[in-house]
């Protein structure tokens, strides 16, 4: 399995919170990603990032904001949680481009907003 | 854009049955494409791949091969069990690119 942990696995706040998600790697890959998982979606690209400091927006960043201080951690941020951001977050890493180089996923943090 | 178009479920079957799971896409260029696995509670898991046309994926008894003249990718295995009950998911992935692109998910039932 690759190694990456997400943490919290589990999360219950209110709306208008600030919410953050951790996403660690133990593989030293280049590429992290965040991603979003709702019934009937599939799962839809937060943010990613292509090495420390340096990342870029998904198709669904709106609401979110990450950072990546270190190689091994990509946060994702929610500054004021609500309702609509009630969905199970996936941690990505690859460690290149293309399809040789295949993204590989973390168990997922369920977030609920109330 | 990109987009991922895959078969509806639940499919339900019995134990040693012929699964497939149509999957068909839209994109420029070359991409390649994916059929990655979630099972209950868990994140998903790369289940096979293919990079170019005509390639054919394999893992596991599932097999998939890229048909860009029909742009699918359709799932297959010829006699499932019930630890293959998961949702599946195709996607595809942009020609050097990093941004995948997911279909909305099959979830599979497999009972004894």
């Amino acid at each position: 399995d690759a190694g990456i942990t997400q943490s919290p696995r589990h999360k219950v706040t209110e709306t208008g919170t600030p919410v953050t998600l951790r996403c660690h790697q133990t593989e030293n890959h280049r590429y992290m990603y965040w991603y979003r998982q709702d019934p009937g979606h599939g799962l839809r690209l937060i943010h990613y990032s292509y090495g420390v400091k340096d990342t870029d927006k998904g198709e669904v960043s709106d609401g979110y904001s990450v950072s990546r201080s270190k190689t091994e951690d990509f946060l994702l941020t929610l500054e004021s949680a609500t309702s609509s951001q009630t969905s199970v977050y996936f941690c990505a890493i690859s460690e290149g481009q293309g399809g040789n180089q295949p993204q590989h996923f973390g168990d997922g943090t369920r977030l609920s907003i109330l | 854009g990109n987009s991922v178009t895959q078969m509806e479920g639940p499919v339900t079957l019995s134990e040693e049955a012929f699964l497939t799971i149509n999957c068909t896409y839209t994109a420029t260029g070359y991409p390649s494409l994916f059929w990655y696995v979630q099972y209950p509670g868990e994140g998903l898991q790369l289940l096979l791949k293919a990079t170019k046309a005509d390639d054919k994926g394999s893992n596991k008894g599932f097999e998939a091969t890229y048909r860009k003249e029909t742009t699918s990718f359709h799932l297959e295995k010829g006699s499932v069990q019930v630890s293959d009950s998961a949702v599946y998911f195709c996607a595809l992935l942009e020609a050097a690119g990093n941004k995948l692109t997911f279909g909305g998910g099959t979830r599979v039932l497999v009972k004894p």
